[in-house]
């Protein structure tokens, strides 16, 4: 079964740090690229960063570049996040999210989410 | 304000049709780029609906269906159900954006 298991999510006070990771299994996880897409509570999608599949092309979303940076490790089928200098407003739901060849390039795979709250 | 834009709800009877309309721009959805769309039901991640503007995955009933047209997409849904009421997105890409992947402010859908 294709799966993505986020872990790693808290309450962290603002301009704290905090790193997600998640666990893939079910498909060869070193030839998919990966993102990471949050939804701050009542809001929308908001997507977040993008690693390529050997690790060596990284985008972020302008509301995190320079704080959060995304890595992967490969032969633990694993994808990190880790977030420095918290704000109030990055608490959300993070999801970790790929899309496989029978879907073009929209997210068909999705993880259930890990909780962050930036809070004082 | 979201790059891609919705309407913020929408509502229909059992067994009427809605349109959902996600609008973009010339750098987006008129730049030729894909729209996809996802479900949420409350409490759960989103679930792919439409891919490639007009593709279903399977296991989405032909209820669904999609179209793309100039700088906007559309999201049709046919012989609404109950647990149809959910909210929806669009997404797709934009060359002015670093990483690119944009996505519509969401729709409630209101099944009355």
């Amino acid at each position: 079964e294709v799966q993505l298991v986020e872990s790693g999510g808290g309450l962290v006070q603002p301009g704290g740090s905090l790193r997600l990771s998640c666990a893939a299994s079910g498909f060869t996880f070193s030839t998919y690229t990966m993102n990471w897409v949050r939804q701050a509570p009542g809001k929308g999608l908001d997507w977040v960063s993008y690693i390529s599949s050997s690790g060596g092309t990284t985008y972020y979303a302008d509301s995190v570049k320079g704080r959060f940076t995304i890595s992967r490790d490969n032969a633990k089928n694993s994808v990190y996040l880790q977030m420095n200098s918290l704000r109030d407003e990055d608490t959300a739901i993070y999801y970790c999210v790929t899309y496989s060849s029978s879907s073009d390039d929209a997210f068909d795979i999705w993880g259930q989410g890990t909780m962050v709250t930036v809070s004082s | 304000q979201s790059v891609l834009t919705q309407p913020p709800s929408v509502s229909g009877a059992p067994g009427q049709r809605v349109t959902i309309f996600c609008t973009g721009s010339s750098s987006n959805i008129g730049a030729g780029y894909d729209v996809h769309w996802y479900q949420q039901l409350p409490g759960a991640a989103p679930k792919l609906l439409i891919y490639g503007n007009t593709n279903r995955p399977s296991g989405v009933p032909d209820r669904f269906s999609g179209s793309k047209s100039g700088t906007s997409a559309s999201l049709g849904i046919t012989g609404l159900q109950a647990e149809d009421e959910a909210d929806y997105y669009c997404q797709s890409y934009d060359t002015s954006l670093s990483g690119s992947v944009v996505f519509g402010g969401g729709t409630k859908l209101t099944v009355l």
